[in-house]
Formats: C-alpha cells, sequence, structure tokens
C-alpha cells in the first residue's frame, strides 16, 4: 500500500537560513510525487511534482526536490527561508487516490 | 484561469442533520477529487471522478457520505445523519484530462465543517 512519511511535526528555522524537509515514501511502482504547502485559510497550492525523468526538480517560490529511489525520499529544499514560507508543507504520493503525509509546519524566526 | 470553488466556506450543524457541500472545478478539467482533512493531519482521499462517473470510492467513505457529478461538471459531496466525528474540512480537486500518466491536482480552499 501507498504511503508517506513526513518524519518532522515541526521545524523552526531562521530567516535567511537554509531548509530541508523531509518526505519519505511507500509505493510499489514509479511513484508520483508531490509537495504542497497549505497556509492558514488558504488551500493547498502546488510547489512542485515528480514523475519521471530529472530527479532534481525545481518548483515555485525558489524550493527543489530531489527524488532518491535507493532511500525512497523525496526532501524539499530551500537555500534561504523567506518569513512569508511560513506555513504547513505536505508531500503526498500516488496517482488519482493521492496520498498525503501529516505535514511538517515550518516556523520562521526573524 | 478561475480557480476550483467551494461553498460553502464553513457549515455548522447539529448532530444527525443532514449537509451538502458543492464544488465547481476548473473549466475543462475532466477528473474531480474530494478529500477529507482533520486537524493536524493530512488530506485524506475519499472518491473521484472521471467525467460524470464515480471511479474510486475510499473506505473511509461510508454509507452516510455520497458524492454525484451528474453533468461531469459540478460535484456535490452529501453527508446524512452527521456525526461529531465528521468535523472537518472536506477539500476538492480537479485535474485536466490525462496526456501522459498523471495530472496535477489543483485544489480548492475547503469547506468547514462542524458538527456539534
Amino acid at each position: 500500500a501507498q504511503s508517506v512519511t513526513q518524519p518532522d511535526i515541526h521545524i523552526t528555522v531562521s530567516e535567511g537560513a537554509s531548509l530541508e524537509l523531509r518526505c519519505n515514501y511507500s509505493y510499489g511502482a514509479t511513484p508520483y510525487l508531490f509537495w504542497y504547502v497549505q497556509s492558514p485559510g488558504q488551500g493547498l497550492q502546488l510547489l512542485l511534482k515528480y514523475f519521471s525523468g530529472d530527479t532534481l526538480v525545481q518548483g515555485i517560490k525558489g524550493f527543489e526536490a530531489e527524488f532518491k529511489r535507493s532511500q525512497s525520499s523525496f526532501n524539499l529544499r530551500k537555500p534561504s527561508v523567506h518569513w512569508s514560507d511560513a506555513a504547513e508543507y505536505f508531500c503526498a504520493v500516488g496517482n488519482n487516490d493521492m496520498r498525503f503525509g501529516a505535514g511538517t509546519r515550518l516556523t520562521v524566526k526573524p | 484561469d478561475t480557480g476550483v470553488s467551494q461553498n460553502p466556506r464553513h457549515k455548522i450543524t447539529k448532530r444527525g442533520q443532514n449537509v451538502t457541500f458543492r464544488c465547481d472545478p476548473i473549466s475543462e478539467h475532466n477528473r474531480l477529487y474530494w478529500y477529507r482533512q482533520t486537524l493536524g493531519q493530512g488530506p485524506e482521499f475519499l472518491t473521484y471522478f472521471q467525467n460524470e462517473a464515480q471511479l474510486e470510492k475510499s473506505r473511509l467513505l461510508s454509507d452516510r457520505f455520497s458524492a454525484e457529478r451528474p453533468k461531469g461538471s459540478f460535484s456535490t459531496l452529501e453527508i446524512q445523519r452527521t456525526e461529531q466525528g465528521d468535523s472537518a474540512m472536506y477539500l476538492c480537486a480537479s485535474s485536466p484530462p490525462v496526456r501522459g500518466k498523471q495530472e496535477t491536482q489543483y485544489f480548492g480552499p475547503g469547506t468547514r465543517l462542524l458538527v456539534l
């Protein structure tokens, strides 16, 4: 069965610092992987996705993620965090019936 | 391009009452999805439609839940005899016709349900 684990419930980083959010998945075939961001009162916004090809994918707002099949991971990174990046981040895997992780809440310190 | 819209945005009801939510997908998106999100959790898949056909339903979708998409455009999700455990955010998403193996799902703002 497909599943997603986001090991970090809450992460705090200083503005300008680098960020890495972890995501591990379990999927029987080639996974379709996604990162979404959810701000309070807002819908889920797609940051980036991986279907195939280059394992390093670029997304919006300066985010990138790397697919590592050997580690079953799809970690999200950003070199320099901005205060506006504070939000809940969800990793998801699957096809039509997507499975989401429980989310990682990002707090940005001034 | 208008995004996915959901109505109402908030709903408060008493236990045992029926509620209905509406989702209007992005124009020309033929697939429509319903998810439920409880506090502190990620969204959980409920069901999805391709045009008017309901192709998959999660075990989470008990017999009190019914979803329709009669003309392949908007969709409704009805919950009968609501229970306090139904309190959650109900999210709708849509995706365009599949050109490859999968298309991105675009989410609406959700309907927050509180059952008293």
